[in-house]
């Protein structure tokens, strides 16, 4: 049974560094095709993918957050860290990681998220 | 990135009766050397998080009700509700992945009762 938990600060400052962790179960991450995404939701708005990191430690991001955005991933723990720096209000939002599915870059198991509020 | 527009941004329909939900991407999703279109559907519930029911725009993830159904080709596709149980309200993605890794997402569909 594969199972992603989004653990982190539910409150930061603005020009502060975010730090969220996935720690999750089920699957390894060090097997061929495997990945972990993490996507936010701003409240009421829609889906927006952040990044992602594969098995074999190739690492995307979105474009227009790239500079802000780090992914890495501890196999031996099962978790995979998101770091952005420089938050701001308008990163306001419900974090998600998310298991990817083998072959297609799909998320077929959520974690429940964590509401991020930046504010001072 | 390749833009995903939704239509319409709410919709409500009876139980019982057929709900379409349009998706269309600003430029086509569909890879020639498989045939294959990189468009998937999600369903997210209040307080939930998004629950995958279909991607390569018509395979339905393992243990979705078949009375979810995907189709189209290139940039418009349709996601289907045969019959509309009270369990669906909900507000339903596309997302793309042709562009991978650079995905996109819809601006999402909210399905209510009528």
């Amino acid at each position: 049974q594969i199972t992603l938990k989004e653990s982190g600060p539910t409150l930061v400052k603005p020009t502060q560094t975010l730090t969220l962790t996935c720690t999750f179960s089920g699957f390894s991450l060090s097997t061929s095709g495997v990945g972990v995404g993490w996507i936010r939701q701003p409240p009421g708005k829609a889906l927006e993918w952040l990044a992602l990191i594969y098995w074999d430690d190739d690492k995307r991001y979105t474009p227009s957050l790239k500079s802000r955005l780090t992914i890495t991933k501890d196999t031996s723990k099962n978790q995979v860290v998101l770091t952005m720096t420089n938050m701001d209000p308008v990163d306001t939002a419900t974090y998600y990681c998310a298991h990817r599915v083998v072959g297609a870059t799909v998320f077929n198991y959520w974690g429940q998220g964590t509401l991020v509020t930046v504010s001072s | 990135d390749i833009v995903m527009t939704q239509s319409p941004d709410s919709l409500a329909v009876s139980l019982g009766e057929r709900a379409t939900i349009n998706c269309k991407s600003s430029q086509s999703v569909l890879y020639r050397s498989n045939n294959k279109n990189y468009l998937a559907w999600y369903q997210q519930k209040p307080g939930q998080p998004p629950k995958l029911l279909i991607y390569w725009a018509s395979t339905r993830e393992s243990g979705v009700p078949d009375r979810f159904s995907g189709s189209g080709s290139g940039t418009d596709f349709t996601l289907t509700i045969s019959s509309l149980q009270a369990g669906d309200v909900a507000v339903y993605y596309c997302q793309q992945y042709y562009s991978t890794p650079s995905i996109t997402f819809g601006q999402g569909t909210r399905l209510e009762i009528k």
